[in-house]
């Protein structure tokens, strides 16, 4: 059955170094998502991602946050600078088609620890 | 963000069925009703999701009030496996989920 897969799993990082979180969608997805919950809280929507370029993003996807599709593959979440509060588990999720009508599939998520 | 209300948590003994409410009054004619589901350190796993009429599919059923404005998702037979916390959200055409406090389901053995 396919699956969203996201590397790494475990990433450690100095605060106000740069990371790059990878996810591989699901091959015929169009959509593409990605979301942030903290230990112990709720999951938030972060951003969403169609034809190459982002459809929404909720507040807390500010301007240290961008996303890439850099090939017809990979879709990738970057934090530019991170602070300590960056530190949470984040997932990556895709959908055939347009998630308000369709389900999304959620990756294992990559648990990122700025010190 | 359309607002949903559910409980903290409920129980359920091994093999039986399972009603977990959600209200959501103040939906709009447009909002789809979601529900997803996390088990413990997985990400959020798809349910099941309506408009207006009941659904059913292999996991659960989806039971919607006539007047929209509240809902019920039904597990047949509950399995230990089912224990997770359980997210009813509504979605409109912006592709923006809100995941609340959910519903923590613990299965009885």
């Amino acid at each position: 059955e396919p699956e969203v897969t996201q590397t790494p799993s475990h990433q450690v990082t100095q605060m106000g170094q740069e990371v790059i979180l990878r996810c591989v969608p699901i091959s015929n997805h169009l959509y593409f998502y990605w979301y942030r919950q903290i230990l112990g809280q709720k999951v938030e929507f972060l951003v969403s991602f169609y034809n190459n370029e982002i459809s929404e993003k909720s507040e807390i996807f500010d301007d240290q946050f961008s996303v890439e599709r850099p090939d017809g593959s990979n879709f990738t979440l970057k934090i530019r600078s991170t602070k300590l509060e960056d530190s949470a588990m984040y997932f990556c999720a895709s959908s055939e088609q347009n998630a308000w009508v369709n389900e999304q599939f959620f990756g294992p998520g990559t648990r990122l620890t700025v010190l | 963000d359309a607002k949903t209300t559910q409980p903290n948590s409920m129980e359920s003994n091994e093999e039986e069925p399972v009603h977990l409410p959600c209200n959501h009054s103040t939906i709009s004619g447009t909002d789809y009703i979601h529900w997803y589901r996390q088990l413990p350190s997985q990400g959020p796993e798809y349910v099941i999701h309506g408009l207006t009429s009941n659904v059913n599919n292999r996991m659960a059923s989806l039971a919607i009030a006539e007047d929209r404005k509240s809902s019920t998702l039904i597990l047949h037979r509950a399995t230990l496996r089912d224990a997770a916390v359980y997210y009813c959200i509504l979605v409109n055409t912006g592709n923006q989920f809100y995941f609340g406090t959910g519903t923590s389901l613990t299965v009885i053995p």
